[in-house]
């Protein structure tokens, strides 16, 4: 079975500029999560997409925002890009049902590292 | 502010010990508790998960969780070296959101 999946690997923005980043959960997932991993900062929680709908947002502000597509997978955009949103951006995915319980568990995809400069 | 707390470490313990990592969390509402592991420059690794009070093992691992204390550990038997990464506590409440620890580094000597 395939795990998530993200691209591309690597990205190198110059400030100002906008990041789109992509993300594909495993099969049968519904649920896309995105984190964000800040040197000294630990992995901070984005945005949570679940049936195409943005379900919970973190504390970041409006220029990062994303969209599920129907088959699931999703996008993250980081618009007007600053020098501290450097980081290792992950996704995670999840599968459907109980997640209102807490009973379900999240698997990571590989990262892509944004580096603005 | 809900929050999970750990020992940014290192821990340092010598092949074939018992390593113990800690975790506490605030929000008493949280329901489910989970163990990453991530190597250097790597994604984290889902290791356990634990829903209830008590302790459960899966192979070499033992997640325990105490509500009552808020605290929840992960044992590992017969450290290897291969077992040296950050270990991530990372507890959900309510909606499904992840808050995560910054984690601990154990370190395992040949």
């Amino acid at each position: 079975e395939a795990g998530v999946t993200q691209s591309p690997t690597h990205l190198i923005k110059t400030r100002g500029q906008q990041a789109t980043l992509r993300c594909s959960p495993i099969s049968g997932h519904t649920s896309v999560y995105w984190y964000q991993q800040a040197l000294g900062l630990g992995l901070q929680f984005l945005l949570w997409y679940d049936e195409g709908e943005e379900r919970n947002r973190g504390n970041f502000p409006p220029r990062f925002s994303g969209r599920q597509f129907p088959n699931y997978s999703s996008e993250l955009n980081v618009n007007a890009l600053e020098l501290e949103d450097s980081a290792l951006y992950l996704c995670a995915s999840s599968s459907p049902g109980h997640w209102d319980r807490g009973f379900h568990e999240q698997y990571f995809g590989p990262g892509t590292r944004l580096t603005v400069t | 502010q809900k929050e999970v707390e750990q020992n940014s470490g290192p821990l340092s313990v010598p092949e074939g010990a018992i390593a113990s990592l800690n975790c506490t969390y605030s929000d008493r509402g949280s329901q489910s508790f989970f163990w990453y592991r991530q190597y250097s420059g790597k994604s984290p690794e889902l290791i356990m998960f634990i829903y209830s009070n008590g302790d459960k093992e899966d192979g070499r691992f033992t997640a325990q969780l105490n509500k009552a204390s808020q605290y929840v550990s992960l044992l590992i038997r017969d450290s290897q070296p291969s077992d040296s990464a950050t270990y991530l506590c990372a507890a959900i409440s309510g909606y499904s959101t992840l808050t995560f620890g910054k984690g601990t580094m154990l370190l395992v000597s040949p």
